[in-house]
């Protein structure tokens, strides 16, 4: 089954640094997906880019794609302590049908210091 | 913005007890998910549910698990009779549109075993 591995598995940045996480995949997708964890809560979804795109943007959020290397990062410009959390990649298989389960990476573990 | 609405946020049980976490999907949302994330871990798929039925479930979905959608809003999880190795946070997923796009979360399900 597919999987998709993020590293570095924790980062630690001063505040208005930029921080980059990558995750990788092994199977064809539909999309990949960016989600935010706060410890101990929910998930929440931050950005989606589609098989056929290569970059997205969202505020401070930049996505890249590259299918041929089946990887994606994830860029967050200006960091914030705010933004301290786990990030999880979480792709869709390209040809699963029907309900389209998410399948997640390990995640990376983000500390901003003021 | 809707939400998908879960209870209890926590819930502590004796091993060997039966536990029915609950959740209630975003109205008009067709596919519903139960995820689980033991601590510190990575979210894993448990099942999806389509149609008044299960459309995935992975290896962890044992004999133990069932889901219901009694009423045509809540969403449950039951767990027939519990192990330490259950204790996790479980996450509840809608989506209403096809090919992958969006899913929204719960805030979740902490379940501790003792």
């Amino acid at each position: 089954s597919q999987q998709g591995e993020e590293d570095p598995q924790a980062l630690s940045i001063q505040e208005g640094e930029n921080a980059t996480m990558n995750c990788s995949y092994k199977t064809s997708i539909n999309n990949l997906q960016w989600y935010r964890q706060n410890s101990g809560r929910g998930l929440v979804h931050l950005i989606l880019i589609r098989s056929n795109e290569r970059e997205k943007h969202s505020g401070r959020l930049r996505v890249t794609l590259d299918t041929s290397k089946k990887s994606s990062s994830l860029l967050i410009t200006a960091s914030r302590a705010a933004d301290t959390a786990s990030y999880f990649c979480a792709t869709v298989n390209g040809l699963s049908q029907g309900a389209q389960k998410l399948v997640f990476g390990q995640g990376t573990r983000l500390t901003i210091n003021p | 913005e809707p939400e998908v609405t879960q209870t209890p946020s926590h819930q502590v049980t004796q091993m060997g007890q039966e536990v029915i976490l609950r959740c209630v999907p975003i109205s008009n949302h067709l596919y519903f998910y139960w995820y689980r994330q033991i601590l510190g871990q990575k979210v894993e798929f448990l099942v999806s549910f389509y149609n008044n039925e299960i459309s995935e479930k992975s290896e962890i979905f044992d004999d133990q698990f069932s889901v219901e959608r009694p009423d045509g809003s809540n969403f449950t999880l039951k767990i027939r009779s519990t192990k330490l190795e259950d204790s996790a946070m479980y996450f509840c997923a809608s989506r209403g549109t096809a090919h992958g796009y969006g899913y929204t979360f719960g805030s979740g399900t902490r379940l501790t075993v003792v």
